[in-house]
């Protein structure tokens, strides 16, 4: 079975500019959640999405949207990018919701913004 | 403070233990996890264990679960160049199950 995929791995943008990364799940999850990594805030978590609606939002400003297709495929959108957008952005689909749905991770998209 | 601290960095000789400690704060988290996170790649699952228990082992991992304290740690037995990666421990408090994650500890093995 063919693990998360996110697309594309690497990515540089300007300050300003808009940005769409991508993530598919692993076949047959229907749970979404994005991830924001960098090194001086660590690991913080953006939205979950389930079923096409988004359960749960972390604390972010509203630059940072996301949306869930009727495959369980998801995009996440930055709008107005900054500097500090510069991470790595996880994406992990875990079968359902709850504590007990082992949440798999995808290799990530690295974005630069110059 | 942070809700799950941990040290930044260890280092150790390949073929001993290795000890990651992990504290966090909320006293009602439910799950507590570690992840392996290699050079390039998203996090995996190592083992989670629930708060009800004082210990996991699988293979050549054991958890240890101190609740008095809110001290989590994970030995790695027999360590190998092939664990040098960085290790976050996570927690899920009761009514959610977004996991809370620490810095991570970047594990160097050395020959």
């Amino acid at each position: 079975k063919a693990g998360v995929t996110q697309t594309p791995r690497y990515l540089i943008k300007t300050r300003g500019q808009q940005v769409t990364l991508s993530c598919s799940p692993i076949s047959g999850h229907r749970s979404v959640s994005w991830y924001q990594q960098t090194p001086g805030q660590g690991l913080q978590f953006l939205f979950e999405y389930f079923s096409e609606t988004q359960r749960n939002k972390g604390n972010f400003p509203g630059r940072f949207s996301g949306r869930q297709f009727s495959n369980s495929r998801s995009e996440m959108n930055v709008s107005t990018l900054e500097l500090g957008d510069s991470a790595l952005y996880l994406c992990a689909s875990s079968p359902g919701v709850g504590a007990n749905n082992e949440q798999f991770f995808g290799p990530g998209t690295r974005l630069t913004v110059l | 403070g942070e809700d799950v601290e941990q040290s930044l960095f260890l280092s150790v000789r390949e073929g001993d233990s290795s000890v990651i400690n992990c504290t966090y704060t909320d006293s009602s988290s439910t799950y507590l996890y570690w992840y392996k996170q290699e050079p390039g790649a998203g996090l995996q699952l190592l083992t989670y264990i629930f708060s009800n228990m004082d210990m996991k082992q699988d293979q050549r991992l054991t958890v240890l679960l101190n609740k008095k304290d809110k001290h989590l740690s994970l030995r790695i037995a027999d360590t190998q160049t092939g664990d040098s990666a960085i290790y976050f421990c996570a927690e899920s408090i009761k009514g959610s199950y977004i996991p809370t994650f620490g810095r991570g500890t970047s594990l160097i093995v050395h020959p």
